[in-house]
């Protein structure tokens, strides 16, 4: 299993709080990102990152943001938690790579975190 | 941006029959599909994956096929056993003008059932 690490793998917030997520790899991967999954809409991205200070924004990003300060942590921040926010968070990371002159992007997936907004 | 259709939602098979999943995909551009096996409280695992420049690929059991002009891929399963039964994912993505790539973009899965 690729290196990664979610923390916390479970957390229950009031609506209004702040929250934190930490991925953390021990890869040295380039990229990593933040997808969340809910019932009937499979994972969806939030933000991701290709190096250190590098972000951009993905299909749900409203009401998150992101900040990566060194290579192996990515940390996703809910500024004011809402109950549509519930959902189970992964993170992913890859080392896009080059095949027979083809650009591919390998994500590897960590376990997951549990999030319920009450 | 990209879109992808997964079907069927649920499928339900035979032990040691064959599985056959299909996925489609909206930009032309996009040249990577993987393929996820997810089981219960566990995050997506790859399992095979397939580029723009394939047409087929075979891992063991499991087999994707690709066929980039009517926009299509599918995962196919053969000898199911127990074990298979997952939820299975497919996603695509688009190269980054940058370098690299962006997220994938997912299906919404399919609920693989292997009927003893």
């Amino acid at each position: 299993d690729a290196g990664i690490t979610q923390s916390p793998r479970h957390k229950v917030t009031e609506t209004g709080t702040p929250v934190t997520l930490r991925c953390h790899q021990t890869e040295n991967h380039r990229y990593m990102y933040w997808y969340r999954q809910d019932p009937g809409h499979g994972l969806r991205l939030i933000h991701y990152s290709y190096g250190v200070k590098d972000t951009d924004k993905g299909e749900v990003s409203d009401g998150y943001s992101v900040s990566r300060s060194k290579t192996e942590d990515f940390l996703l921040t809910l500024e004011s938690a809402t109950s549509s926010q519930t959902s189970v968070y992964f993170c992913a990371i890859s080392e896009s790579g080059q095949g027979f002159a083809v650009l591919y992007n390998e994500q590897f997936f960590g376990p997951g975190t549990r999030l319920t907004v009450l | 941006g990209e879109n992808v259709e997964q079907h069927p939602s649920t499928l339900s098979v035979q032990e040691g029959d064959s599985a056959v999943i299909k996925c489609t995909y909206s930009d032309s551009a996009s040249n990577y599909f993987p393929w996820y096996k997810q089981e219960l409280g566990k995050g997506p695992q790859l399992i095979i994956d397939i580029r723009s420049n394939v047409g087929e690929k075979k891992d063991q059991r499991i087999a994707v096929t690709l066929n980039k002009t009517a926009k299509h891929f599918s995962l196919h399963i053969t000898e199911t056993q127990p074990e298979d039964s997952a939820v299975y994912f497919c996603a695509a993505s688009t190269p980054h003008s940058g370098g690299g790539a962006d997220g994938l973009t997912f299906g919404k899965g399919t609920h693989l059932i292997i009927q003893p």
